[in-house]
């Protein structure tokens, strides 16, 4: 079984400050990881993923996220926060490498907030 | 990246009746298809994993003869929401899977709002 936990619902950050989203999973399986992203209205867009290898996993539009198996972690980072990533920012755990072999198990989301 | 086309983005029906909502792989062949649900302010919930050419699989929970799934082609799924309800109001967001050399990924279409009134 697997889980995901997101703490706080939402995150509200100043533009240009250190953005930080909190993931904290459970599985059975050797995990893989994953950070999407979520505009209003919109799909799922992936924005990184661990798999194996290097735990510092680097995404699109300047996120990045480390794997800590001692912690069960793995948080979102972005040095600077800009308006444009104003969103729903979902963690999920597959116990495939692509998430694609039998579905994720996604967190409750953490809806980001920038402030200007 | 491979791109999934869901179809349509959002309807609004009557109560008692049905809504077809279509999912596409469009260059690519997907064997595996998934339905979520997403209620407002809410993370997605998976309802079920369309197998081309076989039945899906339900997860548990979820009404099979509520929410029909037909995977008819790779390149198509459809979900089905007969005799709607507003508690059937929801976000419904469909992934298919694209093998990258032996890696199964998922790429996820823009989503369903479904408004039941």
């Amino acid at each position: 079984a697997q889980s995901v936990t997101q703490l706080g619902s939402h995150v509200s950050v100043s533009e240009g400050a250190l953005v930080l989203l909190r993931c904290n999973y459970s599985s059975s399986v050797p995990p893989y990881l994953f950070w999407y992203v979520q505009y209003p209205n919109q799909g799922l867009q992936l924005l990184l993923k661990y798999t194996t290898g290097a735990t510092l996993v680097k995404g699109i539009n300047g996120f990045e996220a480390e794997f800590k198996k001692s912690e069960t972690s793995f948080h979102l980072t972005k040095p600077s926060a800009h308006m444009s990533d104003a969103a729903e920012y979902f963690c999920a755990v597959s116990g495939s490498s692509g998430g694609g072999a039998d579905g994720l198990t996604f967190g409750k989301g953490t809806h980001l907030i920038i402030q200007p | 990246g491979a791109v999934v086309s869901q179809h349509p983005s959002w309807v609004i029906c009557k109560s008692g009746t049905s809504v077809k909502i279509e999912c596409r792989s469009l260059d690519f062949q997907a064997t595996t298809m998934f339905w979520y649900r997403q209620f407002p302010k809410q993370s997605l919930m998976l309802m079920a994993t369309s197998n081309e050419g076989s039945k899906a699989t339900y997860e548990q929970g979820v009404e099979k003869d509520k929410f029909l799934i037909n995977h008819a082609s790779l390149t198509l799924s459809t979900l089905t929401v007969t005799s709607a309800h507003p508690e059937d109001s929801s976000f419904y967001i469909c992934s298919a899977q694209s093998y990258r050399g032996s890696i199964a990924e998922a790429f996820f279409g823009q989503g369903t709002r479904l408004t039941v009134v």
